[in-house]
């Protein structure tokens, strides 16, 4: 019965290659994001979607792209990774784009060789 | 833009102590603030959500408190046990988007 599931859990990958995260909620929430957390611990946000459409783009690059195929999944894709992409990606949703409660997933460590 | 604090960014204390923890933001037209614990390793967790219109709520041995005129939240944990080590995080929102504060590290010793 989990909430919000990603995987994988763990990535390890060369520089250059491109790679998906996969994210699932099955909490009935019409909102999702994709946050980046840092060395340092801090949470960044990344990308939002509410009823699957883009309402949050911030300064990523543009070799991020997500995808969202239904309210229940949002998807990163990442091309010509970099070893500055090393980090914990997390993914989350709420009911709302304004008032609801967050919900965290478990996250995906992405290690850049 | 948006500006997330906490402080003390790292704090120790005996079992059993009552303690709070800090958050301050720069910009009070917020719809709402959450708090969460983080695990070493692990997601985050929702600990407590208030919304604008509310001055606290509680869960358990936890009550946060905000005061949006202010720029401030507080987290209130009583009868600190040592499974409460972690990392506390303070999320505003001003709008579509979370800003996350920068977490205070507890450790809770035995």
């Amino acid at each position: 019965d989990t909430a919000v599931s990603q995987t994988p859990k763990y990535l390890v990958t060369q520089m250059g290659n491109d790679k998906s995260i996969k994210c699932e909620q099955n909490l009935g929430h019409d909102t999702m994001y994709w946050y980046k957390q840092d060395s340092k611990k801090f949470l960044k946000i990344m990308f939002s979607y509410n009823n699957k459409e883009l309402i949050i783009n911030e300064t990523v690059p543009n070799r991020f792209s997500p995808k969202s195929p239904d309210k229940a999944h949002l998807n990163l894709h990442i091309n010509s990774l970099e070893l500055g992409d090393s980090a914990v990606y997390f993914c989350a949703s709420s009911y709302g784009a304004t008032g609801g409660e967050q919900f965290f997933g478990p996250g995906t460590r992405l290690t850049v060789l | 833009k948006q500006e997330v604090t906490q402080i003390p960014a790292a704090l120790s204390v005996p079992e059993g102590e009552n303690l709070v923890l800090n958050c301050s933001f720069t910009d009070s037209a917020i719809y709402n603030l959450q708090w969460f614990r983080q695990d070493p390793g692990k997601g985050l967790t929702s600990l407590l959500l208030i919304q604008s219109s509310q001055r606290e709520q509680t869960s358990g041995r936890l009550n946060a408190s905000l005061d949006k005129s202010s720029g401030r939240s507080t987290l209130y944990i009583a009868a600190s046990q040592p499974g409460d080590s972690a990392t506390y995080l303070c999320a505003v929102r001003p709008g579509n988007q979370f800003y996350f504060g920068t977490g205070t590290s507890l450790t809770v010793i035995p």
